[in-house]
């Protein structure tokens, strides 16, 4: 079994959209958890980061962590086509050895 | 904040030729940088983990001589992929990340490797 199991599309909206984007994992023990975007041919960005269990909020972006449930989630509000991305959760349990999803393609739609 | 610049973006060259990528964190010290190699439409894969001034750790299957890692300060870390061949073309990518342990990864824009 993988340590994050991500879904990997591809995705596709229509402009305007909400998307779910989710990761299962199977170790206990993360404690910290990341999303990053990637474009084309461009390193991963991050953006958002939590830590144990919760939401975090950051404009259209709302990450939440189910610790009980091993299961994370980053909720994109109003999706725009610039949007469009491959989009990677990531965790760790130590804050120096990471784990990655395979991520996900989102295409949104005008 | 947090910006990480990798250097070049894009390397053509022949078969037996040695290739250096920098990686530059800009606006913070990094304790620990990571390298990564990323084929198309696949997730990141770890090379190695790199602490400043100590030798790098590298993950399994991974070649030590071929992909020679040097950190010698807490913004710079090189990877650099000797007597390079066609199977070595790839995304590399380096990340980095502040000290201390609970601070995520911030990652370069890549280096697209292709050699002929």
């Amino acid at each position: 079994q993988k340590e994050v199991e991500q879904d990997p599309g591809p995705l596709s909206v229509p402009e305007g959209a909400i998307v779910s984007l989710n990761c299962t994992y199977s170790n206990s023990a993360f404690q910290y958890f990341m999303w990053y975007r990637q474009y084309s041919r461009k390193g991963p960005e991050l953006l958002m980061y939590t830590y144990s269990s919760g939401n975090k909020e950051d404009g259209r972006f709302t990450a939440q962590v189910d610790k009980s449930s091993k299961y994370i989630s980053l909720f994109i509000r109003d999706s725009q086509p610039s949007d469009s991305a491959t989009y990677l959760c990531a965790m760790s349990n130590t804050g120096n050895q990471f784990y990655f999803g395979t991520g996900t393609s989102l295409t949104v739609i005008p | 904040g947090a910006v990480v610049s990798q250097h070049p973006s894009r390397v053509i060259c022949k078969s037996g030729t040695s290739v250096k990528i920098e990686c530059r964190s800009l606006d913070f010290q990094a304790t620990t940088m990571f390298w990564y190699r990323q084929f198309p439409k696949q997730s990141l894969m770890l090379m190695a983990t790199s602490n400043e001034g100590s030798k790098a750790t590298y993950e399994q299957g991974v070649e030590k001589d071929k992909f020679l890692i040097n950190h010698a300060s807490l913004t710079l870390s090189t990877l650099t992929v000797t007597s390079a061949h066609p199977e070595d073309s790839s995304f590399y990518i380096c990340s980095a990340q502040p000290g201390p342990n609970d601070q995520p990864q911030h990652f370069g824009d890549g280096t697209r490797l292709s050699i002929l």
